[in-house]
């Protein structure tokens, strides 16, 4: 059974440029989440994918979209990137199938904006 | 708003002694409260769950402790190892199509040899 994958592991970009990240589920999972973590702070809940829809999104502007492919694999796009935006990335997958689902997480990305 | 608090900032505590994290909730719909372990370049790590019908829940030497009247839980580790040492995550979530998780800010634990 493989694990959650990301990438790139690490990446820069200037501030007011775009980027895409990836994400891979675990083997058999279906439904993924996206969280922010800044320097020294807990996760933040971005939103969350199931069956290729958005189900649910935290406190993050427009300018942070995704996608989820039929082969349940994830990407979380941020425009018009801001300094603020600086964090490690991480993504989760969880086998939606009850009221409570464990969520595994990947071991994200790290973006520095300049 | 804070929605989970989470102490100590961090903590350091001997080989072989016991480690406890503490976390307050404010929202009485939170039902599944985990605890995540992050090393340093790494995503967090599910250690162990708890849901509000149990008091405790042990596997092997962490505990969670939960005081639903309270609305606190903590973690505790037994026979504390220099591996051990990482940030330690709170968080909690309620039933329903999204359960996104709240984490508490973390708990940077250091067990020394």
């Amino acid at each position: 059974e493989t694990g959650v994958t990301q990438s790139p592991t690490h990446l820069i970009k200037t501030r007011g440029q775009q980027v895409t990240l990836r994400c891979s589920s675990q083997s058999g999972h279906n439904t993924v989440s996206w969280y922010q973590q800044a320097l020294g702070q807990g996760p933040q809940f971005i939103f969350q994918y199931y069956r290729e829809e958005e189900n649910g999104r935290g406190n993050f502007p427009p300018r942070f979209s995704g996608l989820q492919f039929p082969n349940y694999s994830s990407e979380l796009n941020v425009n018009a990137l801001e300094l603020d935006d600086s964090a490690l990335y991480l993504c989760a997958s969880t086998l939606t199938s009850g009221v409570h689902n464990e969520q595994f997480f990947g071991p994200g990305t790290r973006l520095t904006v300049l | 708003q804070q929605q989970v608090k989470q102490s100590p900032q961090s903590l350091i505590v001997q080989k072989g002694g016991i480690s406890i994290i503490n976390c307050a909730y404010e929202n009485t719909a939170f039902d599944y409260f985990p605890w995540y372990q992050q090393f340093p370049g790494k995503g967090p790590a599910l250690l162990i769950a708890i849901r509000p019908d149990v008091s405790e829940k042990k596997e092997g030497r962490f505990t969670i402790s939960f005081n639903k009247s309270a609305k606190q839980f903590s973690l505790h580790i037994m026979d504390s190892q220099p591996g051990d040492s990482a940030t330690y995550f709170c968080a909690a979530s309620k039933g329903g199509a999204t359960n996104k998780l709240i984490f508490g800010t973390g708990t940077l634990l250091a067990v020394q040899p």
